[in-house]
């Protein structure tokens, strides 16, 4: 699969701050990615999503910021709750209905 | 609620026995996956099934196959489970028409092999 790699592995946040999670992407083909959050033991948790031909979309609490010319993607999670503590991932999909996962970053919000 | 269910939770198999491990999903979609992760990795994508058309990554074994007898139901086979198969294996659908969308993932069964 192709490469999808995330700068920081560990994250650890006052609760009430903000959190910015990033993701490399290296196909440059990639038209759609996922923001997953995945807590322990369970299976991945869809959060957001956003398609090549948007650069920000905007949930509750979440933003996604994509920048395609560095493939690049962010995650801002505003005013950072313990719940949310967990691993964060980012996917994309490169063809068909494939999605590749990055690696991975664990947040730890401190209460 | 529409949702994807894996059974079991966990399992339990022997170094070289065979074991299988169940998906089924209440929301009618067409496309079906098989994950595996292991401990603080990411999910790796084994296979995935559009309708009944089979699609195997270049990079998985061939100790690995797959099921799906109907559009609900698809099945991982471990034809000779060893040490290094251990992990959780996720279950995920998606309803591929125009454009892309989300997956679901299913709560995942964790495999030990003993």
């Amino acid at each position: 699969g192709e490469s999808v790699g995330l700068h920081l592995p560990t994250l650890s946040v006052q609760e009430g701050d903000n959190s910015i999670i990033n993701c490399a992407y290296s196909n440059s083909a990639s038209d759609y990615f996922i923001w997953y959050k995945q807590e322990s033991g369970k299976g991945p948790q869809f959060i957001i999503d956003i398609r090549s031909n948007m650069d920000k979309r905007q949930g509750q609490r979440v933003t996604v910021l994509l920048n395609k010319t560095v493939k690049h993607l962010s995650l801002q999670i505003a005013a950072t709750q313990p719940g949310d503590s967990a691993v964060y991932f980012c996917a994309e999909n490169l063809t068909g209905n494939q999605f590749y996962f990055g690696t991975g970053t664990s947040l730890t919000v401190i209460p | 609620d529409a949702m994807v269910i894996q059974n079991p939770r966990y399992q339990v198999t022997q170094f070289g026995k065979p074991v299988t491990l169940s998906c089924s999903q209440t929301l009618n979609h067409n496309v079906m996956y098989w994950y595996q992760q292991k401990s603080s990795q990411a999910p790796k994508l084994l296979f995935h099934y559009y309708d009944k058309d089979f699609n195997n990554e270049a990079d998985t074994p061939d100790n690995f196959q797959s099921r799906r007898p109907n559009t609900s139901f698809c099945f991982l086979d471990i034809r000779s489970p060893g040490l290094g198969d251990a992990a959780m294996y996720l279950c995920a659908t998606s309803r591929q028409g125009p454009g892309i969308n989300e997956q679901f993932f299913g709560p995942g069964t964790r495999l030990t092999v003993l």
